[in-house]
Formats: C-alpha cells, structure tokens, sequence
C-alpha cells in the first residue's frame, strides 16, 4: 500500500514552454501532497505544500507564480512549471501523506530537463 | 530549530561487513526521526522511523537504527551489507506541526553508500 506514482518521469522541453507534472496517491487519499526539488549530489529541497481544495503554501525563495500547484482532489495535485528556463532543469518529486499518518510516502520522482 | 547532520558523505564498505550511517540531530521537543534511501533512478522508499516508542527501531531489508537522546544521534546500521544496499541515505527530522497539521521534514544532505565486491 502507500504507492504514489508521478507522470512523467522524464521531460525535454524547450525554453519558454511550460511543463506540467502529475502526482497521484494510488491506493489512499492523500490530504496532503507536498512537492520538493532535488538538485544532484544534493538534499531535497521542500518547495511547497499542498492540502486539497485549497491554496498551496509555498516555501520561502520559491516564485509561485513560475511553479503552480494545484491539489484539485484527494488523489492527484500538479506541479506547472510555467516559462521554464534551463536552470529549472532539475529532479522534482512529490510526496503525499494522509491525515491520520504523517509519514510521507514519496513518488518516484521527474527529471526535467530544459533546453 | 530542528536540523540534522550526516556526518560521512560517503562510505565504502565490502560485502558481508556492517554498515553505519551516521546521523545527529538537533531538536527542541521529542523528535520524529526517520530514514529514507534512494536508489539511482527511483524513487525515496521509508527504511524506519523513530515517533517516540521503542529506541531501537527495525526497518525494511534489514536495516535499523537506535535512537539515542543522550547523544542526540540516530545511526543507521545493518550487520552484513549487500550490493543491493549500495544507494544515497538520508536522515530526516520532523518539524513541528503547522496551521495545516502538517510537518515539514528537514533533510540531511544524505550519505552515498557504496558496496564493493
């Protein structure tokens, strides 16, 4: 149980263009996803956390305007990286947790890489 | 604050002799500690995690960790490694809880575990 799958899990695109990543909670519903960027050799970075139905918060440094996340229901919340540039290029993954357990169960992640 | 350091960036072990990862944390309240591991091209899969019960937690594939207050240190450990283990290790603390009900983890910079032959 626990699975979190992300779409897609590789991306080229060109500059300028915007790129939207999908996150679903399999077989649980997921009240809370939470997205992070991770850059390589590095951590992962929490850029911002979504609860369904309403607005994510983002955290500090990150433009919401260029990454919009939308948790439209208890199963899926996006990720749109709008006007991507090459130093968006990273390694973005989701994670998401019920209510009752807050262990965070993670997707597999996408690799975006832009030209 | 809550924070967390991974002392080795990187280990090297053979195969068949133990593993530790070393973790410290700082927190202001009863921590929830958790370690997660990474394998090349997948995604971030739970080993274990420490939420205030017994102090030496066991985790999947034969991991498990003992979470020392005195020390402040949640070390991760296996008694005979296998080439399968061989991924980035990261240690994590939970924040504390937010307006949402959430907790923000905190993330080592993680601990590369290579398995030679």
């Amino acid at each position: 149980g626990a699975v979190v799958s992300q779409h897609p899990s590789w991306v080229i695109c060109k500059s300028g263009t915007s790129v939207k990543i999908e996150c679903r909670s399999l077989d649980f519903q997921a009240t809370t996803m939470f997205w992070y960027r991770q850059f390589p050799k590095q951590s992962l970075m929490l850029m911002a956390t979504s609860n369904e139905g309403s607005k994510a918060t983002y955290e500090q440094g990150v433009e919401k305007d260029k990454f919009l996340i939308n948790h439209a229901s208890l199963t899926l919340s996006t990720l749109t990286v709008t006007s991507a540039h090459p130093e968006d290029s990273s390694f973005y993954i989701c994670s998401a947790n019920s209510g009752r357990v807050q262990t965070q169960y993670f997707g597999p992640g996408t690799r975006l890489l832009v030209l | 604050a809550q924070s967390v350091t991974q002392l080795d960036s990187h280990v090297s072990v053979s195969e068949g002799t133990p593993v530790l990862l070393r973790c410290n944390y700082s927190s202001s309240y009863s921590p929830s500690l958790f370690w997660y591991v990474q394998h090349p091209n997948k995604g971030l899969q739970l080993l274990l995690k420490y939420t205030s019960a017994a102090t030496l937690v066991k985790g999947i594939n034969g991991f498990e960790a003992e979470f020392k207050k005195s020390e402040t240190s949640f070390h991760l450990t296996k008694p005979s490694a296998h080439m399968s283990d061989a991924a980035e290790y990261f240690c994590v603390v939970a924040g504390r809880y937010n307006a949402g009900n959430n907790r923000k983890l905190i993330w080592g910079l993680g601990t590369s575990l290579a398995v030679n032959p």
